[in-house]
């Protein structure tokens, strides 16, 4: 099946730092969405981006759909300790089916 | 509360043994979904329902099956003919009646593992 190219794969940071991760595709996507996961746990949604170009903001996370409609990325601004996780990113061509991509593991040391 | 349900939390299947995981949604959601995650990587799409008594296979279905006789569950079966069923099983669900690509919501997953 499809995939999303995700990068970069793992960052380790210091708290404070800003975080920038991006998507991409070879395939137009109708939506962009942006998850993460903590261990063990399911992914829980941060930012839905539905129109190209949209620019969307969640507290100290901002995320943008491609103007192509063949990427996007997230920033995290100052990061801070609960931001330690794994971060996905997620594609939809309207069928209701989502394509994945590999995840982006934060580590931030204190 | 509302939301997706995943039990068991932890599953052990002897080898042969069909076994069953267990998702249920009070979100009133139309679509229901399986997937799973193996270690490092992302979520592959294994069975989908959009409406009661109807589902659809995703990317790598063989060694499944699942049911769909309620709108608020989805039960997954990992059958003997899935020879590699070490995995974490996520659960997701969403509304599709009203506008499209809204957002999966997910449950908190099993974890699955042969003994």
């Amino acid at each position: 099946g499809q995939q999303l190219n995700q990068s970069p794969q793992s960052m380790f940071i210091q708290e404070g730092e800003d975080v920038s991760m991006n998507c991409t595709s070879s395939s137009i996507f109708n939506t962009w969405l942006w998850y993460k996961q903590d261990p063990g746990e399911g992914p829980v949604l941060l930012i839905a981006l539905y129109k190209a170009g949209e620019l969307t903001s969640n507290g100290r996370l901002t995320a943008q759909f491609g103007i192509t409609r063949k990427d996007s990325f997230l920033n995290i601004s100052a990061s801070i300790p609960s931001d330690v996780g794994i971060y996905f990113c997620a594609g939809s061509q309207g069928a209701q089916k989502l394509v994945f991509g590999q995840g982006t593991r934060l580590t931030i040391n204190p | 509360d509302g939301g997706i349900t995943q039990s068991p939390k932890y599953l052990f299947r002897k080898e042969g043994q069909n076994v069953t995981l267990s998702c249920e949604q009070n979100l009133n959601h139309d679509a229901m979904y399986w997937y799973r995650q193996d270690p490092g990587q992302g979520l592959r799409l294994i069975y989908y329902s959009q409406i009661v008594n109807d589902f659809q296979k995703g990317d790598i279905a063989e060694g499944y099956s699942v049911s769909r006789e309620k709108k608020e569950s989805f039960p997954l079966t990992v059958t003997s003919a899935q020879k590699n069923p070490t995995a974490f099983y996520l659960c997701a669900s969403s509304i599709t009646r009203l506008v499209q690509n809204q957002p999966q919501h997910f449950g908190d997953g099993t974890r699955l593992s042969i003994l």
